[in-house]
């Protein structure tokens, strides 16, 4: 019930295309699903969240969708660049600001150029 | 400071020896947290640290780990007769009252051998 499962573990996107990376959770007391972005030697870094009141939202090239009935959300990065290259981690927690978030996996992307 | 600080970056430690991590959160920060990522894995949620209350310790693998949090800053991660099998990045995050966002430091990475 804890668990966040993130599919694909690896992806790989040519420069201007749309990656796409999945999660699922179990836990329906789970409310606010932030998204991670990590580069290698550094410390994963919020992207951009959502809570289940509303079923997307966006900021920039990057969308969260949200699925509340299915118990899945996502994040669309859409015309990917290379700078985009690096390893995402979707969480979820219960609604309080200070409580402990469970990641999924992780998903390492590589936009080609 | 600007940022979560944590030494040492890097650790080599020999197998059975003791080592102790040291996370400086960003001042005002009213929660910690210690995460462990293992090699292409998730990060595993170790403990946390919310103000005067008791931490969180459900997440910690065994009774070698142990942590604290002195004056409500510094935190310090012990690893007592490490294994090769605690060789991984620790990570460690604060967050404010009026933020969503956990802030992560860069990480330790312990390596046993």
């Amino acid at each position: 019930q804890q668990q966040v499962k993130q599919s694909p573990q690896s992806l790989i996107v040519q420069k201007g295309g749309i990656s796409i990376i999945n999660c699922a959770y179990e836990n329906t007391a789970f409310d606010y699903f932030p998204w991670y972005q990590q580069f290698p030697g550094k410390g994963p870094a919020l992207l951009i969240a959502i809570r289940p009141d509303v079923s997307e939202k966006k900021e920039g090239r990057f969308t969260i969708s949200f699925n509340k009935s299915a118990k899945q959300f996502s994040l669309h990065i859409m015309d990917s660049q290379p700078g985009d290259s690096a390893t995402y981690f979707c969480a979820a927690r219960k609604w309080s600001n200070t409580g402990k978030l469970i990641f999924g996996q992780g998903t390492t992307l590589q936009v080609k150029p | 400071g600007a940022g979560v600080s944590q030494s040492p970056s890097n650790k080599v430690t020999e197998k059975g020896k003791d080592v102790e991590l040291r996370c400086d959160p960003i001042s005002g920060h009213t929660a910690l947290y210690w995460y462990r990522q293992s090699l292409g894995q998730g990060l595993e949620f170790l403990i946390y640290f919310q103000g005067n209350s008791a931490p969180d310790k459900s997440g910690l693998p065994s009774d070698r780990f142990s942590a604290e949090r002195t004056g409500g800053s510094v935190s310090t991660l012990t690893i007592q007769r490490t294994q090769q099998e605690d060789s991984a990045v620790y990570l460690c995050a604060s967050i404010s009252r009026d933020s969503d966002g956990y802030t992560f430091g860069s990480g330790t990475r312990l390596t046993v051998v």
